[in-house]
């Protein structure tokens, strides 16, 4: 079975500019999660998505938004990136619990 | 609040030698309770999981850990570390229900293996 897959694995981008970060969930699993990993601050969580449609969101601003394809696919928007957005960003699926993690996009902001 | 707390930043201990990382949680409710481990560069995986019952949970890798109500607590075990076992491990909360669906995460605990 195909665990988690995000892409692209590394991202540099300059501040200002957008980043675009993909996941393909585990077959099966409807919620796809992000969270971001940065240092010093720990594993938060960004967006939960559930069959299509945004269910919560962490305590994140606008800028940082994505979507649920139907094939259960998502992708993390990035706008008007900021210095403080370098970070490990990590997407999980799951069917209910428990979650299960891919390997993480990282994303440098020069 | 809901909140979890991970007390040691870091340990290290000898190759061979039993290990136990600490957990506290802050939850009104009964929690779902996980265990991940992070190498460098990678992602989280899950160790463990415990949803209700039998409150000592064996997980992979040769990890259990045990569900304590009294003390709010969720501790990982294993009775001999191997060098492999260098990583950093995460212990988190879920919610019953799944209104929230996220996971709170503890800060981490690093943990280096001495040969």
């Amino acid at each position: 079975e195909a665990g988690v897959t995000q892409s692209p694995t590394h991202l540099i981008k300059t501040r200002g500019q957008q980043a675009t970060l993909r996941c393909s969930p585990i077959s099966g699993h409807t919620s796809v999660y992000w969270y971001q990993q940065a240092l010093g601050l720990g594993l938060q969580f960004l967006l939960w998505y559930d069959e299509g449609e945004e269910r919560n969101r962490g305590n994140f601003p606008p800028r940082f938004s994505g979507r649920q394809f139907p094939n259960y696919s998502s992708e993390l928007n990035v706008n008007a990136l900021e210095l403080e957005d370098s970070a490990l960003y990590l997407c999980a699926s799951s069917l209910g619990q428990p979650q299960h993690f891919g390997d993480g996009t990282r994303l440098s902001i020069l | 609040a809901q909140s979890v707390t991970q007390p040691d930043i870091h340990i290290t201990v000898s190759e061979g030698a039993s290990l136990e990382l600490r957990c506290n949680y802050s939850y009104g409710a009964t929690p779902y309770l996980f265990w991940y481990v992070q190498s460098p560069g990678q992602g989280l995986q899950l160790l463990l999981k415990y949803f209700s019952g039998d409150t000592l949970v064996q997980g992979i890798k040769g990890f259990e850990a045990e569900f304590k109500r009294s003390q709010s607590s969720f501790n990982l075990r294993k009775p001999s570390v191997h060098w492999s076992d260098a990583a950093e491990y995460f212990c988190a909360l879920g919610y019953e229900g799944g209104s929230q669906g996220n996971l709170i995460f503890g800060k981490g605990t690093k943990l280096s293996v001495k040969p």
